[in-house]
């Protein structure tokens, strides 16, 4: 079973406009972290945001915030107000356990296309 | 700047010939991996190690082998035993046992290709 499931390819959203990236993840470890990384067509990762299992409050980081619901694991990517410069690839990681795994599983991605 | 530098940026490899890409950090992070990333997939893990002198393998080692004599500096060495090498490979560091929040920082990546 895929443990990280991001089930949108591509998306087009208009600028300025919020968008909504899903991820689902499936884990029995009580202890994990979710990460959130983007990847513009030069190839980088920027790490953009992160939630923990045990987080009351859901994550943000100015226009990034984190959707988690974790009776259903998902933990979908909101961004706010989008720009032209979000077009990218966003990924979905998760690390499981607590401290001393440092490994992380990544989604398949999701294409951002931002319409001017 | 801190950061972690991956060279070349772009990699051609001959039929037969074993290839190594450079993984530099200047973070003074204990741990570093190494991801390949194939067209419309996610990154997977080749190699990861959490201190000097030591490595395991990842999801699909297999055609690969690493080193990690130094802290600073984690090569990756693409092997004539893998037979589909031509994929975008990316190197990443990260603090180990610190606080659960902290991301794993990531190079520019290399491009590998089969000539």
């Amino acid at each position: 079973a895929q443990k990280i499931t991001q089930t949108q390819p591509g998306m087009f959203v208009q600028e300025k406009e919020a968008v909504t990236l899903d991820c689902t993840y499936d884990t029995s470890d009580p202890s994990y972290g979710l990460f959130w990384y983007k990847q513009p067509s030069s190839g980088e990762m920027i790490f953009l945001i992160y939630q923990g299992s045990y987080d009351q409050q859901n994550a943000t980081e100015g226009r990034y915030s984190l959707n988690f619901q974790k009776a259903r694991k998902s933990a979908n990517l909101v961004i706010s107000a989008s720009q032209l410069g979000d077009s990218a690839m966003y990924f979905c990681a998760m690390r499981e356990g607590s401290f001393g795994n440092e490994k992380l599983t990544f989604g398949t991605g999701t294409r951002l296309t931002i319409i001017p | 700047d801190g950061g972690i530098t991956q060279s070349p940026k772009y990699l051609f490899r001959k039929e037969g010939q074993n290839v190594t890409l450079s993984c530099e950090q200047n973070l003074n992070h204990d741990a570093m991996y190494w991801y390949r990333q194939d067209p419309g997939q996610g990154l997977r893990l080749i190699y990861y190690s959490q201190i000097v002198n030591d490595f395991q393998k990842g999801d699909i080692a297999e055609g690969y082998s690493v080193s990690r004599e130094k802290k600073e500096s984690f090569p990756l060495t693409v092997t004539s035993a893998q037979k589909n090498p031509t994929a975008f490979y990316l190197c990443a560091s990260s603090i180990p046992d610190s606080t659960p929040n902290q991301p794993q920082h990531f190079g520019d990546g290399t491009r590998l290709s089969i000539l």
